[in-house]
């Protein structure tokens, strides 16, 4: 239950065009949806957070969608460019700062 | 304004043998993480410091890992002896707060091999 599954694995995407990563979660008890993007040899960074209380939230080309009644949250990334190859994660909070990552997604974006 | 510093970057070691990562919050941090993270996962939180006080250590696995945040400013994570399974990045992460969903930085993570 406290698992949080991440599709797909990988993505390729070419330059401008729409990314599209996928988050599944079983706990009702979380209130908190970060995503985190992650280059190589660095640490992860917050990219946007959304809470259950709001259907989207946007945040330049980044935008989060939630379904409360499916228990599902997505990234949509417009316009993709070859500088948002990266992997990224999303992740769930119920608070106490304990966030339960995704497997990730690694975004490459061709250009 | 600096980020979280960690250090070593990298470090190889024969299994059995010890090994100590080192990490420095924000400057104001009071919420200390530190995360495992195998490759091709995403990180796995071991121990959460608030201040000097670890307030979640449940999945630090205890026989072989120890952790300690003195004077609730810089942290230090050992592991003695080092496994194979214990190759991965160990991230260090920090916040303001952890009650309020504060935003967590993280350091760029030591990554660990062991032979």
């Amino acid at each position: 239950q406290q698992q949080v599954k991440q599709s797909p694995q990988s993505l390729i995407v070419q330059k401008g065009g729409i990314s599209i990563i996928n988050c599944a979660y079983e706990n009702t008890a979380f209130d908190y949806f970060p995503w985190y993007q992650q280059f190589p040899g660095k640490g992860p960074a917050l990219l946007i957070a959304i809470r259950p209380d709001v259907s989207e939230k946007k945040e330049g080309r980044f935008t989060i969608s939630f379904n409360k009644s499916a228990k599902q949250f997505s990234l949509h990334i417009m316009d993709s460019q070859p500088g948002d190859s990266a992997t990224y994660f999303c992740a769930a909070s119920m608070g106490g700062g304990k966030l339960i990552f995704g497997q990730g997604t690694e975004l490459s974006v061709k250009p | 304004e600096a980020g979280v510093v960690q250090s070593p970057r990298y470090k190889i070691i024969e299994k059995k043998q010890p090994v100590a990562f080192w990490c420095n919050p924000i400057s104001g941090h009071n919420t200390l993480y530190w995360y495992r993270q195998n490759l091709g996962q995403g990180p796995e939180l071991l121990i959460r410091y608030e201040n000097e006080e670890a307030v979640d250590d449940s999945q630090l696995p205890k026989d072989r890992f120890s952790a300690e945040r003195l004077k609730g400013v810089d942290s230090t994570l050992k592991i003695q002896p080092a496994e194979l399974g214990d190759s991965a990045v160990y991230l260090c992460a920090s916040s303001l707060d952890e009650v309020t969903h504060d935003t967590q930085y993280f350091g760029p993570g030591t990554r660990l091999t062991v032979l």
